[in-house]
């Protein structure tokens, strides 16, 4: 299978904890994106790579929350001291251009008790 | 900043029924998508239009893309149990730096 993939699917955290997920991208695509998703909401913007240049933050994107995506092909996402606002599907997509469709990966469902 | 509504936000409907489900904004955008999503799953996209006024066939769905580019549609006949989900619509700017998303149309087909 040559889509998305992003490990974990799912997470269960203790409030104050840290949470690290990845995302790896279609082989292929210059551009990395991360969202995330509450119930019965769409996805909401979080920030996005063309390669390994994080180029542009959502205010959703609080100090706690980092992104890398260090050699240009998988990404991280790290939330820092976790709280239960924190509770959503984060979901990853990338994309060959952009102008070009995005394509999500299953995401990752995480829950802080 | 550019905001997507879509319309109803909920539908339930009768197996073989058809129905017509709505994105719309006061932006324009250089695409328009359109994703189905499963619960626990990430959306999964179904078309891309791209030119004003355009329509585009995928089996029994029917995709339609307002001539100044700020609005779609999507129409599906003969609904089957099997197109139940939340079906979203995004949108990227002429630039591609800001994409957003609706807050989706979430379908029921009972059998």
């Amino acid at each position: 299978d040559t889509g998305v993939s992003q490990d974990p699917r799912h997470k269960i955290t203790k409030r104050g904890q840290n949470v690290t997920f990845r995302c790896d991208p279609i082989s292929e695509h210059n551009r990395l994106y991360w969202y995330r998703q509450t119930l019965g909401q769409g996805p909401e913007f979080l920030t996005y790579f063309q390669n390994e240049a994080q180029l542009e933050k959502s205010r959703l994107l609080s100090d706690r929350f980092s992104a890398e995506r260090p050699k240009g092909s998988f990404s991280t996402l790290e939330i820092q001291r976790t709280e239960q606002g924190d509770s959503a599907m984060y979901l990853c997509a990338s994309s060959l251009g952009w102008e070009d469709t995005q394509y999500f990966g299953p995401g990752t469902r995480l829950t802080v008790l | 900043t550019q905001l997507l509504e879509q319309s109803p936000q909920f539908l339930s409907i009768q197996e073989g029924e058809n129905l017509t489900v709505y994105c719309n904004s006061s932006s324009v955008f250089s695409s328009l998508q359109w994703y189905r999503q499963e619960p626990g799953e990430g959306p999964v996209l179904l078309v891309t239009v791209v030119t004003g006024g355009e329509v585009k066939k995928l089996k029994r769905l029917t995709f339609q893309f307002g001539d100044a580019r700020k609005d779609s549609s999507l129409h599906i006949t003969a609904a089957q149990p099997g197109d139940t989900g939340l079906y979203l619509c995004a949108g990227a700017d002429g630039y591609g730096q800001n994409f957003v998303f609706g807050p989706g149309t979430r379908l029921s087909v009972l059998p």
